[in-house]
């Protein structure tokens, strides 16, 4: 069965500081994985997405995420914290293309001045 | 990009009635929707799979007869909350997925709706 684990619910970094949020995924095919931020009393908007082709994967707002299948891993880099940074991120996994996702618990970023 | 919308997007009810909410998808054609919920600093369930003209597919531990859903088109999908109490107070979020977007059909998200059961 497919899961998700995001290393750290709380993450907190100071304006301009590396951001970087964990998340380890377990599947029995190569998955597709995602990141997702969320502001409060908002809906999900991708950041986003590993679909199997490269490895290093730019999203939006700055972010990226490199797949490591040896690791298991898919943890969101972004080189300068914004202020505008600070939200709810969730790592979320499937294992075929457009069935639902498996989300991990969530990190919530704070950055600080 | 695509867009999927929910309404309402803040829900009080009394207990023991029901509410509907509604999921559309704005600017394209959703073969399946999803919906999730989420409480309060906690992440999203899923809860229920539904494709247009079918029977939804439910999670295990989702009641069936207490969340209806309907996917009459391929635009819109309901969620009704029947018989609503204190503890079905949460944020419902659903998705929409692209049958139309190539190999990976993406999935979009709704801006949730807050439900409230006093």
């Amino acid at each position: 069965a497919q899961s998700v684990t995001q290393l750290g619910s709380h993450v907190s970094v100071s304006e301009g500081a590396l951001v970087l949020l964990r998340c380890n995924y377990s599947s029995s095919v190569p998955p597709y994985l995602f990141w997702y931020v969320q502001y409060p009393n908002q809906g999900l908007q991708l950041l986003l997405k590993y679909t199997s082709a490269a490895t290093l994967v730019k999203g939006i707002n700055g972010f990226e995420a490199e797949f490591k299948k040896s690791e298991t891993s898919f943890h969101l880099t972004k080189p300068s914290a914004h202020m505008s940074d600070a939200a709810e991120y969730f790592c979320a996994v499937s294992e075929q293309a457009g069935t639902a996702l498996i989300f991990g618990k969530g990190t919530t970023l704070s950055v600080s001045s | 990009g695509a867009v999927v919308s929910q309404h309402p997007s803040w829900v009080i009810c009394k207990s023991g009635t029901s509410v509907k909410i509604e999921c559309r998808s704005l600017d394209f054609q959703a073969t399946t929707m999803f919906w999730y919920r989420q409480f309060p600093k906690q992440s999203l369930m899923l809860m229920a799979t539904s494709n247009e003209g079918s029977k939804a597919t439910y999670e295990q531990g989702v009641e069936k007869d207490k969340f209806l859903i309907n996917h009459a088109s391929l635009t819109l999908s309901t969620l009704t909350v029947t018989s609503a109490h204190p503890e079905d107070s949460s944020f419902y979020i659903c998705s929409a997925r692209d049958g139309s977007s190539g190999l990976y059909n993406e999935q979009f998200f709704g801006p949730g709706t807050r439900l409230t059961v006093l």
